[in-house]
């Protein structure tokens, strides 16, 4: 079966650290991968994709993510944390066969501490 | 301009009533999307249409019927609203049906019923 795993329900780390969210996914045929965050009372806001090339993606407000095909891993990481960045990190995948729909991880809350 | 809206934000009704939570695009994307995100913030896609037809229907109860009268326009009915339909619901759209274009979502309804 078709699945997105976020082993983490909950990350915290320190304002200028560095922060990873953890994501795997287990697909048949060729992944594409997105990272969405939600802020508290707001929709889902597209963060980056990964859908082919380079494993490293880079994203909006400083995120990035690094696929690897062979941990089928799509972790997501900035290199110093913001306060700004606490929300809910939403990792999902599409895969062909599937009509095309997105799947989403259980999300990672993410907190960052001043 | 918002480019996805729902109306309306939220939503508190009693048990047995009907109710319709709109969706309004204005990207000129040729795919939307309902999704219903629980209590647990988990996230399941529920319809999908592709120029207003009918691509994905998941396991939802007949009481749920999406109705698309344009392509800017995807709209859900709920009849004999349940408890367990408490949840928040998100409209989404898709630039079109290829496998490598990202999702935009509305700011959700929150849908509670008492």
């Amino acid at each position: 079966a078709q699945s997105v795993a976020q082993p983490e329900d909950q990350v915290n780390v320190a304002e200028g650290n560095p922060l990873t969210v953890k994501c795997t996914y287990s697909v048949s045929g060729n992944p594409y991968l997105f990272w969405y965050v939600q802020y508290p009372n707001r929709g889902l806001q597209f963060l980056l994709k990964y859908i082919t090339g380079d494993n490293l993606v880079k994203g909006s407000y400083g995120f990035e993510a690094e696929f690897n095909k062979s941990q089928t891993s799509f972790h997501l990481k900035k290199p110093s944390a913001l306060v700004s960045d606490s929300a809910l990190y939403f990792c999902a995948v599409r895969f062909s066969g599937g009509y095309n729909k997105l799947i989403f991880g259980a999300g990672t809350r993410l907190a960052v501490h001043p | 301009d918002t480019a996805v809206s729902q109306t309306p934000k939220y939503l508190v009704t009693q048990m047995g009533n009907d109710k319709s939570i709109k969706c309004e695009q204005n990207l000129g994307h040729d795919t939307m999307y309902w999704y219903k995100q629980d209590s647990k913030k988990f996230l399941k896609i529920m319809f999908s249409y592709n120029n207003k037809e009918l691509i994905i229907n998941e396991t939802v109860p007949n009481r749920f019927s999406p109705k698309s009268p344009d392509k800017a326009h995807l709209n859900l009915h709920i009849n004999s609203l349940e408890l367990g339909d408490s949840a928040v619901y998100f409209c989404a759209t898709r630039a079109r049906q290829g496998m490598n274009t990202e999702a935009f979502f509305g700011q959700g309804t929150r849908l509670t019923v008492v």
